[in-house]
């Protein structure tokens, strides 16, 4: 079946534009992560729903970072008046269950945003 | 708290020599620890996981991984490396009672033919 998809998969944007990011998980999946992943560094978290609720938000690095996830599917991570060092890959994962540390988390592709 | 290390940023083998990627953990509580290969403008795919089950995990492609606790370390393996090997390498370790994922920084994997 169809794994995790982003959208774009590219993104140039100017200093202080507000960008938008979607992430399609997989069909039926009840969790959903956002993670940022800095250029030679590993994924870092941001935010994690489930379904509709967003459980945490604590990776969030400033309040220009928005999340949502209002029918408890696709989700969108909204950046508002970007900068520079919002330059990253956006890596979006989804798995079956409700949050667990066994759970295997299935990531998309990622959206590279460039800030320029 | 819990965290990875992963002990070389870069790893170089000659096709069909072994590989070994290191990685050592911490965690406060009982850990399930992930390995994670990333292609080039590909996505995160799972390796392996171990979740307090048999400590040598197999996972797909021939590798396998180890938990040792006492050393508190899952380095992952193979036996023989194959050029389609090379790319990126991520330990993960995730605390029990918590759905985060904690990374390492990343071992990138070259295979020389």
């Amino acid at each position: 079946g169809a794994g995790v998809s982003q959208s774009p998969r590219y993104k140039v944007a100017k200093r202080g534009q507000d960008v938008a990011l979607r992430c399609d998980p997989i069909s039926g999946h009840v969790s959903l992560f956002w993670y940022q992943q800095a250029l030679g560094q590993g994924p870092e978290f941001l935010t994690y729903f489930q379904n509709e609720a967003q459980l945490d938000k604590s990776g969030l690095p400033s309040d220009r970072f928005f999340a949502e996830r209002p029918e408890g599917s696709v989700s969108t991570l909204k950046i508002q008046r970007t900068q520079q060092e919002d330059s990253a890959v956006y890596l979006c994962a989804s798995s079956p269950t409700g949050g667990s540390s066994t759970d295997t988390q299935y990531f998309g592709p990622g959206t590279r945003l460039t800030v320029l | 708290a819990q965290s990875v290390t992963q002990l070389d940023s870069h790893v170089s083998v000659s096709e069909g020599t072994p590989v070994l990627l290191r990685c050592n953990y911490s965690s406060s509580y009982s850990p399930s620890l992930f390995w994670y290969v990333q292609h080039p403008n590909k996505g995160l795919q799972l390796l392996l996981k171990y979740t307090s089950a048999a400590t040598l995990v197999k996972g797909i492609n021939g590798f396998e991984a180890e938990f040792k606790k006492s050393e508190t370390s899952f380095h992952l393996t193979k036996p023989s490396a194959h050029m389609s090997d090379a790319a990126e390498y991520f330990c993960v370790v995730s605390d029990l009672g918590t759905y985060k994922y904690n990374f390492g920084t990343g071992t990138r994997l070259k295979v020389l033919a």
